[in-house]
């Protein structure tokens, strides 16, 4: 079935450093790729997407690049600040529903 | 901003007992979902709903678990003889389209006992 890795578990930067999470899908079918920011306790939040028929897709700080050949999508975030501590998740859609990754806690040190 | 509502926040029941989720998707959108994250682990997909009828649903999914739109705002899940693996955070998201933006509300936390 379908499946996602992401990779790595948990993340930690320095205030200021950039952050890159990544994502692998299996399915090549698969042509919707969002990226989830959930704090503690709290909702996922949609912070970025991005579609097969595009390469990358850049809002301010974040940035998600995807290589449909080698079926890896990323999440470049750049000037992180201690509020970007969070965890995010990958996901990726054929269909309606979202397939997730397993998560990366990343914790911004001040 | 509108916002996918879900209650109650926190439901305990004991086990073998049925339980009822509700959600409130944004008023505008006609693409229900129900997910789940087990404490310290992915969201996972249970189903999809549109038209009032599922349109997709995961193994986990099983004979135990049903969802409906008992009226124009409401989507619920139910779960009819609860289990200890049960237990979860269980979120319920909408959108307005196929494979668009899915929003998330802040999720039930269920605790099976």
């Amino acid at each position: 079935g379908e499946n996602v890795e992401q990779h790595p578990s948990t993340l930690s930067v320095q205030e200021g450093d950039s952050a890159v999470i990544k994502c692998t899908y299996s399915d090549s079918a698969s042509n919707y790729f969002p990226w989830y920011k959930q704090e503690l306790g709290k909702r996922p939040q949609l912070i970025i997407d991005i579609r097969s028929n595009v390469g990358e897709k850049k809002d301010q700080r974040i940035a998600v690049t995807l290589n449909k050949t080698a079926k890896h999508f990323s999440l470049h975030i750049t000037e992180t600040q201690p509020e970007d501590s969070a965890v995010y998740f990958c996901a990726a859609s054929i269909t309606d529903k979202l397939i997730f990754g397993t998560g990366t806690r990343l914790q911004v040190f001040p | 901003e509108p916002e996918v509502t879900q209650t109650p926040s926190h439901q305990v029941t004991q086990m073998g007992q049925e339980v009822i989720l509700r959600c409130v998707p944004i008023s505008n959108h006609l693409y229900f979902y129900w997910y789940r994250q087990i404490l310290g682990q992915k969201v996972e997909f249970l189903v999809s709903f549109y038209n009032n009828e599922i349109s997709e649903k995961s193994e986990i999914f099983d004979d135990q678990f049903s969802v409906e739109r008992p009226d124009g705002s409401n989507f619920t899940l139910k779960i009819r003889s609860t289990k200890l693996e049960d237990s979860a955070m269980y979120f319920c998201a909408s959108s307005d389209a196929p494979k668009n933006i899915q929003y998330f509300g802040a999720g039930t936390r269920l605790s099976v006992l």
